[in-house]
């Protein structure tokens, strides 16, 4: 089975603390992304990478930057984290092959900032 | 750019019984794909059914079916005998061919009532 795992399940951090979340897939996936999930606004992509060292913005990565320097590990970066970056935190992965269809999901980090 | 609209923000049903979630979206492509998502209560997204919008063949997966309206631009998921477990938030998902990333829906919370 493919797994994709986050570093943290939940997460507190203080208004300017800088943040890393972790996202490792097993299963040699080109695609990974990282969303961003609200009540009432659902996933919004942050960014995405279809390559080691590559990576593309999604629709708000305004207070975020990213990281592929291996092919299983993608990780998210908050500079200067702001109360309204509260939020869960979505981690996926996906094959490249132009077949391939189904986006696999790690569990969230429900990240709070006070 | 692409978008996907779900105008049921919560939806319940008698289990056991029939329930359609809604789903349209906006696209100028021909080739795409199209998802319905589901997050139970425990948070792991997992995939409920795709459709390839080049198969005029409805997806079907045990209980869920989909009902795909390429002119409208409509993909509405219908749960047949309904029950408790179906309980989670549905999020409708789009994407073109490649490596592109999943566009969503804002989601529709289901409720199964006993």
């Amino acid at each position: 089975d493919v797994k994709v795992t986050q570093s943290s399940r939940y997460l507190v951090k203080r208004t300017g603390e800088k943040v890393f979340l972790e996202c490792v897939q097993d299963m040699d996936h080109e695609n990974m992304f990282w969303y961003r999930q609200d009540p009432g606004l659902g996933l919004r992509l942050i960014y995405f990478s279809y390559d080691v060292k590559m990576k593309e913005k999604g629709d708000i990565p305004e207070g975020y930057s990213v990281s592929r320097e291996k092919k299983e590990r993608f990780s998210l970066i908050l500079e200067s984290a702001s109360t309204n970056q509260t939020s869960m935190y979505l981690c996926a992965s996906r094959s490249g092959t132009r077949s391939s269809y189904e986006q696999y999901f790690g569990p969230g980090t429900r990240l709070t900032v006070t | 750019a692409q978008t996907v609209t779900q105008s049921q923000p919560e939806m319940s049903v008698q289990e056991a019984e029939t329930v359609t979630l809604s789903c349209t979206y906006d696209t100028s492509e021909s080739d795409y794909y199209l998802f319905w998502y589901k997050q139970p209560p425990s948070r792991q997204m997992i995939l409920v059914i795709r459709q390839e919008a080049y198969k005029q063949q409805n997806a079907t997966e045990n209980r869920f079916s989909v009902n795909f309206q390429k002119a409208a631009k409509s993909f509405s998921l219908k749960i047949s005998d309904s029950q408790l477990g179906d309980a989670a938030m549905y999020f409708c998902a789009y994407r073109l061919s490649g490596n592109t990333p999943l566009v969503f829906g804002k989601g529709t919370r289901l409720s199964v009532i006993a």
